[in-house]
C-alpha cells in the first residue's frame, strides 16, 4: 500500500518551454503533497507544500509564478515548471502524506528534468 | 538555522559487518527523526521513525537510536549485504513543521 507515482519519469525540454509533472497517490487519499528538488549529491530541498483544494505554500526562495502547483484532488498534484531554463534541470520528487497521519511521507520515484 | 547533518558522505564496509550511520541535528529539538533509503535515480523509501522519548527502535536488521543529549541519531544495519548499498537519509520536521533532510550517507557493502 501507500504507492505514489510520478509522470513522466524523465523529460527533456527546450529552454523557454513549460513542463508539467504529475504526482498521484494510487491507493490512498493524500490531503497533503510535497514537492522537492534534488541536485546531484545533494539533499532533498522542499519547494512547496500543497493541500487539496487550496493554494500551495512555497518555501522561501522558490518562485511561485515559475513553479505552478495544483492539487486538484486527493490523489493528484501537478507541478508545472514555466519558462524553463537550464538551471531548472534537476530531479523533482513528490511525496504524499496519508490523511490523518502526518508522520510518514510516501515518495514518488522522481522525475528527471533536463532543460537544453 | 535548523539543520540536520550526516557527517559521512560515504561509507564502505565488508559484507556481514554492521554499518553505523550518524545523524546530528542543531538549533532545534525534533519530536522525531526518520530514516529513508534512496537508490540512484529513485525517490526515498521510508524505513524507520523514532520519537524523542524512544531510545531505540528495531525493524529486522535495522536499528535506530535517538540521543537527545548528544542531539544525535544512529542508524545501524546488522549483517550487512551488498543489496543494502544505497544512500541513507535522515530527516525530520523543523519547528516550522517543514521537513528537512540531511545530505545522506552513501553506503557501499563490499562482497
Amino acid at each position: 500500500g501507500a504507492v505514489v507515482s510520478q509522470h513522466p519519469s524523465w523529460v527533456i525540454c527546450k529552454s523557454g518551454t513549460s513542463v508539467k509533472i504529475e504526482c498521484r497517490s494510487l491507493d490512498f487519499q493524500a490531503t497533503t503533497m510535497f514537492w522537492y528538488r534534488q541536485f546531484p549529491k545533494q539533499s532533498l530541498m522542499l519547494m512547496a507544500t500543497s493541500n487539496e483544494g487550496s493554494k500551495a505554500t512555497y518555501e522561501q526562495g522558490v518562485e511561485k509564478d515559475k513553479f505552478l502547483i495544483n492539487h486538484a484532488s486527493l490523489t493528484l498534484s501537478t507541478l508545472t515548471v514555466t519558462s524553463a531554463h537550464p538551471e531548472d534541470s534537476s530531479f523533482y520528487i513528490c511525496s504524499a502524506s496519508v490523511s490523518g497521519n502526518s508522520y510518514e511521507q510516501y515518495f514518488g520515484p522522481g522525475t528527471r528534468l533536463t532543460v537544453t | 538555522s535548523q539543520k540536520i547533518e550526516q557527517n559521512s558522505e560515504a561509507l564502505n564496509i565488508q559484507e556481514g559487518k554492521t554499518a553505523t550511520l550518524t545523524c546530528n541535528y542543531t538549533n532545534y529539538s525534533p519530536a522525531y527523526l526518520q530514516w529513508y533509503r534512496q537508490d540512484p535515480g529513485r525517490g526515498p523509501v521510508f524505513l524507520l521513525l523514532i520519537r524523542e522519548n524512544e531510545k531505540e527502535k528495531r525493524k529486522e536488521r535495522l536499528k535506530v537510536t535517538f540521543d537527545t543529549t548528544l542531539k544525535q541519531s544512529l542508524f545501524h544495519i546488522t549483517a550487512s549485504q551488498p543489496a543494502d548499498s544505497a544512500t541513507y537519509l535522515c530527516a525530520s520536521r523543523s519547528g516550522t513543521y517543514k521537513y528537512i533532510f540531511g545530505t545522506g550517507t552513501r553506503l557501499k557493502v563490499l562482497a
